[in-house]
């Protein structure tokens, strides 16, 4: 069965620290994966794609991630965070056009 | 572009009201979503269209949830009677179907009480 998984309900990390947030997949082919941040309060913004390709994409607010197909990951990094990046981040998966998602971890930044 | 517009963005109501629901997708886009989010149950999808045809509604909760998309620039998601457990964040999203990225708009908060 397709599905994601975020095994981190909250994270806490300080302010200039660096941050990885993890999510597995499951999916019996090449997958198309994303990840989203969902401020409070806000819709979901899109953050980064892997279709295919290089397996280290970068994204906006300096996020990038790796796709370890090995791992079955695609963990999301940033090397120095900032409080505006307290928010809820989602990892999700592509299925015939539609997305499975995973449950999100929320990311709190200590000053 | 303006992105996915979504009204209202604040909706209270009382229970055995009817609510409408409104989005506009982004032009060109000819796929639309609608989630719903809770604390409980996180983000859930509800209904997905495409090219204006409804794909797959297996995420409607109940009989009392219906969408429609009459054109490619508007869609409706209608609760009738509203309850109290469907007080969540609805969202619409939109992508074009090649590229698979969904454009979420900024929520309309339901409130049933």
């Amino acid at each position: 069965a397709q599905s994601v998984t975020q095994p981190d309900i909250h994270i806490t990390v300080s302010e200039g620290a660096s941050l990885e947030l993890r999510c597995n997949y499951s999916y019996g082919a090449t997958p198309y994966l994303f990840w989203y941040v969902q401020s409070p309060g806000q819709g979901l913004q899109l953050l980064l794609k892997y279709f295919s390709g290089d397996t280290l994409v970068q994204g906006i607010k300096g996020f990038e991630a790796e796709f370890k197909r090995s791992q079955s990951s695609f963990n999301l990094r940033k090397p120095s965070v900032h409080w505006s990046d307290a928010a809820e981040y989602f990892c999700a998966l592509d299925s015939n056009y539609q997305l499975i998602w995973g449950a999100g971890t929320k990311l709190i930044i200590k000053p | 572009d303006a992105g996915v517009i979504q009204s209202p963005r604040h909706e209270v109501t009382e229970m055995g009201q009817e609510v409408t629901l409104r989005c506009k997708p982004i032009s060109g886009h000819n796929s639309l979503f609608w989630y719903r989010q809770t604390m409980m149950r996180g983000l859930e999808l509800l209904i997905y269209f495409n090219n204006n045809v409804p794909i797959d509604d297996s995420g409607m909760p109940e009989d009392r949830f219906s969408a429609k998309m009459p054109n490619a620039s508007f869609s409706t998601l209608k609760i009738q009677p509203s309850e109290p457990r469907d007080s969540a964040v609805y969202f619409c999203a939109s992508s074009f179907e090649a590229t698979y990225e969904q454009y979420f708009g900024p929520g309309t908060r339901l409130t049933v009480t």
